[in-house]
């Protein structure tokens, strides 16, 4: 299960804070993705990056944040301007951006908004 | 863009029984099409995959078939076992980076 990670395993905030997850890979992996998991709806696309210095919004990006300013990492922000982050989040990697390549899995950072 | 339909999205079988989850695609450009596994508190992981050029895939218990007329496809695990209690996703990507992820199936298998 090594070479991508995430953390905080879980994390809580308040209303109206912004906060961040981390998402780390030592996989050498160009493309990174974010993923928010809710119960009974899948995986949906936050955001990704096929390379560094580059992301693209994905289907549900309103409310989120990214950098890619190295290639192993791509951290997340949540903003005040989410209005439902409590959710499952799940960052994955692969080798490059092509729809093809397996996608790599984090273990996820639960974050609930007290 | 892509629409990922997955049925059923609970799944309950006996030991030793066959267990066959099914999706369907809106979008007939999608040319790939894998399945992830997700057991309790772990990560997804890819567990077989299947390119537009071909009909079905193999291995071990765990099939996967392909109807591109259709645009449905589906998963076959055969002689489950209590290990393949988990949530089951399907997936199709055009070959871009986009992977659409249907809503999941949850497995469970009862000794």
């Amino acid at each position: 299960d090594g070479g991508i990670t995430q953390s905080p395993k879980y994390l809580f905030r308040k209303e109206g804070q912004n906060v961040t997850l981390s998402c780390e890979q030592n996989l050498n992996h160009d493309a990174m993705y974010w993923y928010r998991q809710d119960p009974g709806q899948g995986l949906r696309l936050i955001y990704y990056s096929q390379i560094v210095n580059d992301f693209q919004k994905g289907d549900i990006a309103e409310g989120y944040s990214v950098s890619r300013e190295k290639k192993e990492s791509f951290p997340l922000t949540v903003t005040s301007a989410q209005k439902n982050p409590t959710a499952f989040y799940l960052c994955a990697s692969s080798i490059t951006g092509a729809g093809w390549n397996e996608q790599f899995f984090g273990p996820g950072t639960r974050l609930t908004v007290l | 863009g892509e629409n990922v339909e997955q049925h059923p999205s609970t799944l309950s079988v006996q030991e030793g029984d066959s267990a066959v989850i099914k999706c369907t695609y809106s979008d007939s450009a999608s040319n790939y099409f894998p399945w992830y596994k997700q057991e309790l508190g772990k990560r997804p992981q890819l567990i077989i995959d299947i390119r537009s050029n071909v009909g079905e895939k193999k291995d071990q218990r765990i099939a996967v078939t392909l109807n591109k007329t259709a645009k449905h496809f589906s998963l076959h695990i055969t002689e489950t076992q209590p290990e393949d209690s988990a949530v089951y996703f399907c997936a199709a990507s055009k070959s871009d980076y986009k992977l659409s992820f249907g809503a999941g199936t949850t497995v469970t298998v009862r000794a």
